[in-house]
């Protein structure tokens, strides 16, 4: 079944650690993009890729990156997790960045800061 | 900047019952869609309404949209257990090249 993967489901790190978190898509769509939902909160948007195009947030921290080395794959950087880093992260994607398209949700990454 | 406010924040009921949840938005948008999120997973399409529809049904789902007072509402027919989870309206950013979630709306649906 054409998917979005995220891997880990759940990553523990150490304060000021860098981690990365990943994403794979295999219904080769154009647009991914990365959420952060802290609990009880709605998901908000970090950035997405239209297809190489790296499209940053206004809000979202310097210390949150991301690369798209292809298609399929999509990568999430947090290069000093602080406490206030632990959250849910989302990936998704959508056949095109136009409105009025449905988003295809991976089941989300976890994580901790310790 | 969010866009979407849902109401309630959480809603109980019985099974069998009908739930429904509400969602304001505050600038005008192209189309409104409703968002599924069981506990710890990730978010799972319900339906979109368009700005020039009403009404839209899918299954027990029925959306509604009044573009005047910049609010839809999602109603859920005869709910289930299953139907527990949390529930997101979104809208268009003002690029309209991704989407912006409202605070969601917490369901328990109990047997």
């Amino acid at each position: 079944d054409a998917m979005v993967i995220q891997n880990p489901r759940y990553q523990v790190t150490q304060f000021g650690k860098p981690v990365t978190l990943s994403c794979s898509q295999t219904l080769n769509h154009n647009v991914m993009y990365w959420y952060q939902q802290k609990s009880s909160q709605a998901p908000k948007l970090l950035f997405h890729y239209y297809d190489k195009d790296f499209n940053n947030e206004a809000d979202t921290p310097d210390n949150f990156q991301s690369r798209r080395p292809n298609t399929s794959f999509c990568f999430l950087d947090i290069r000093s997790p602080g406490l206030g880093d632990a959250a849910m992260y989302l990936c998704a994607t959508s056949p095109t960045g136009i409105s009025g398209n449905e988003q295809f949700f991976g089941p989300g990454t976890r994580l901790t800061v310790l | 900047s969010q866009q979407g406010e849902e109401d309630p924040q959480a809603l109980s009921i019985q099974e069998g019952e009908n739930a429904t949840m509400n969602c304001s938005y505050k600038t005008s948008i192209n189309n409104l869609q409703w968002y599924r999120q069981n506990s710890g997973r990730g978010l799972v399409h319900l339906i979109l309404i368009r700005s020039n529809e009403r009404e839209k049904h899918s299954g027990r789902l029925r959306v509604t949209l009044d573009t005047s007072k910049k609010s839809s509402s999602l109603l859920i027919t005869a709910s289930r257990a299953a139907d527990t989870a949390s529930y997101f309206c979104a809208t268009d950013n003002q690029a309209g090249t991704a989407l912006i979630f409202g605070k969601g709306t917490t369901l328990s649906v109990s047997s």
